[in-house]
C-alpha cells in the first residue's frame, strides 16, 4: 500500500458526459501528479501540481482539467467524455524536495480508477 | 525530446532463471532521471529505483539489479533467480526538467 488513495475505483459512464477523479496524497507529499494508461496510447504524464500550484503540464486534453485543494488533495476533472478517454487513470505523489517538486522526486502511485465511457 | 525504448514486448522465463529487461532513453539533457515501476496483475504501479544522471555506480536490491551506462544511453534491470512472483509489466521511465516519459513496458511471465 503506497498511502495514496484514489476514488472512486471504478467509473462508467456515457460520451459527452463529466466526472470528477479524487486523489489523496501520501501524509506529507506536496506534489500530485496525474496519468493516463490506456492500451494504444500506454503510460502516459498529464499534469502535475506541487502545494496548490500547477508544477508541469504533458499531454493533458483541453477537455481534461485539474487542481490541487489547500488540504493537498487534488481532483482530475474530465468533460465531454469520448470513448478513447476509456483508460485507467492514476495518481501518484511525492515528498517535499530541495527541487521544490519536479517531475524527477520520486512518486508513489495510487491504485488507479478504471474509467469506462459507452 | 525525450524517448524510451523498451524493445522487448514479452519476456517469458521458466522460475530460477535470470532476466534481463532492456531500456535505453533518448536525451539532450545533462541532468535527468530515470526509473523503474512494476505493474503487478493487481494494475498497481510499484516504484522499484530512481537514478540520477551523475550517478553510473551500479545498484543491487536483493534479486534485483541495475546497470546503467551513459556511454550507451542504457538503463537495464536484471532479476536473478526470477520467481513467478515477479510476473509482472516492467515500466523504464525518464525524466528531466518537467516532464517524465514512460517505456511502452515490458510482459514478463515467469513460469514455474
Amino acid at each position: 500500500d503506497s498511502g495514496v488513495t484514489q476514488t472512486p475505483k471504478h467509473l462508467i459512464t456515457a460520451t459527452g458526459q463529466r466526472v470528477t477523479l479524487r486523489c489523496s496524497p501520501r501524509s506529507g507529499d506536496l506534489s500530485v501528479y496525474w496519468y493516463q494508461q490506456s492500451l494504444d496510447q500506454g503510460l502516459q504524464f498529464l499534469i502535475q501540481y506541487y502545494n496548490g500550484e500547477e508544477r508541469a503540464k504533458g499531454n493533458i486534453l483541453e477537455r481534461f482539467s485539474a487542481q490541487q485543494f489547500p488540504d493537498l488533495h487534488s481532483e482530475l476533472n474530465l468533460s465531454s467524455l469520448e470513448l478513447g478517454d476509456s483508460a485507467l487513470y492514476f495518481c501518484a505523489s511525492s515528498a517535499p524536495s530541495l527541487r521544490a517538486g519536479g517531475t524527477g522526486d520520486t512518486q508513489y502511485f495510487g491504485p488507479g480508477t478504471r474509467l469506462t465511457v459507452l | 525530446a525525450q524517448k524510451v525504448t523498451q524493445a522487448q514486448t514479452e519476456i517469458s522465463v521458466v522460475e530460477k532463471e535470470d532476466v534481463t529487461l532492456d531500456c535505453v532513453y533518448e536525451t539532450r539533457d545533462t541532468t535527468y532521471y530515470l526509473f523503474w515501476y512494476k505493474q503487478p496483475p493487481s494494475g498497481e504501479l510499484v516504484f522499484l529505483i530512481r537514478r540520477n544522471s551523475f550517478d553510473e555506480q551500479n545498484e543491487i536490491s536483493g534479486r534485483y539489479s541495475w546497470n546503467f551506462q551513459k556511454s550507451t544511453s542504457s538503463f537495464n534491470f536484471t532479476i536473478t533467480a526470477s520467481q513467478v512472483v515477479d510476473s509482472a509489466v516492467y515500466f523504464c521511465a525518464h525524466s528531466s526538467a518537467s516532464k517524465i516519459i514512460f517505456g511502452s513496458g515490458t510482459r514478463l511471465s515467469i513460469r514455474p
